[in-house]
């Protein structure tokens, strides 16, 4: 089956720095690729996905690139702000709305 | 979006118990999924709950275990049976959201066994 590994597992920025989160994934027919942010006590919640024939996609402050050949996607977030501060989930599906598989999820800190 | 609807929110239950959590959704939806997120972990798949079949259980997960209902394209319930504290997780159901190809998620269902 599908494995996802994603690092670095922990992620301290300043506030207006960028931030990084990198995913790689073992099975070569998935080609959806969803990041979630869960804060605390909360639901995951969709902030941004790519599919396998798109190989990068950008939403105001968020970023996701992806490089099939090599089995790696990167989350990057620009001008990072305290409300950034979360868990981030990185996934992969061979089908967008298909059971995904989760890496282990990036803590995400702010500092002001 | 889909609007999802988990209850209950949060129980506390006693070891040898079972307990029934509900996912209802304001729409019919084909894809229904269970995830089960560890204290402090990522998220794992129990389940693909099927309407009009058997849910298809993920590797380390089983039916006697954690019997899934899907009687409609609405709704579904998640049974953990015989619970010991390994079960202490927060239990989350979700959702494609109709013809979007997105999947969201329920707020979740924080269980904790003693």
């Amino acid at each position: 089956g599908e494995n996802v590994e994603q690092h670095p597992s922990t992620l301290s920025v300043q506030e207006g720095d960028s931030a990084v989160i990198k995913c790689t994934y073992s099975d070569s027919a998935s080609n959806y690729f969803p990041w979630y942010k869960q804060e605390l006590g909360k639901r995951p919640q969709l902030i941004i996905d790519i599919r396998s024939n798109v190989g990068e996609k950008k939403d105001q402050r968020i970023a996701v690139t992806l490089n099939k050949t090599a089995k790696h996607f990167s989350l990057h977030i620009t001008e990072t702000q305290p409300e950034d501060s979360a868990v981030y989930f990185c996934a992969a599906s061979r089908a967008a709305g298909n059971k995904l598989t989760f890496g282990g999820g990036t803590r995400v800190l702010v500092k002001p | 979006s889909a609007v999802i609807s988990q209850k209950p929110s949060r129980d506390i239950c006693q070891r040898g118990t079972s307990l029934t959590i509900q996912c209802q959704v304001d729409s019919q939806v084909t894809m229904m999924f269970w995830y089960r997120q560890q204290p402090g972990q990522s998220l794992t798949l129990i389940a693909t709950a099927n309407q009009g079949s058997e849910a298809t259980y993920e590797s380390g997960f089983v039916i006697d275990k954690f019997p899934i209902s899907r009687p409609n394209l609405t709704f579904s319930t998640l049974t953990v049976s015989n619970m010991s504290p390994e079960d202490s997780s927060i239990y989350l159901c979700s959702v494609e959201g109709a013809g979007k190809n997105i999947q969201y998620f329920g707020a979740g269902t924080r269980l904790s066994v003693l």
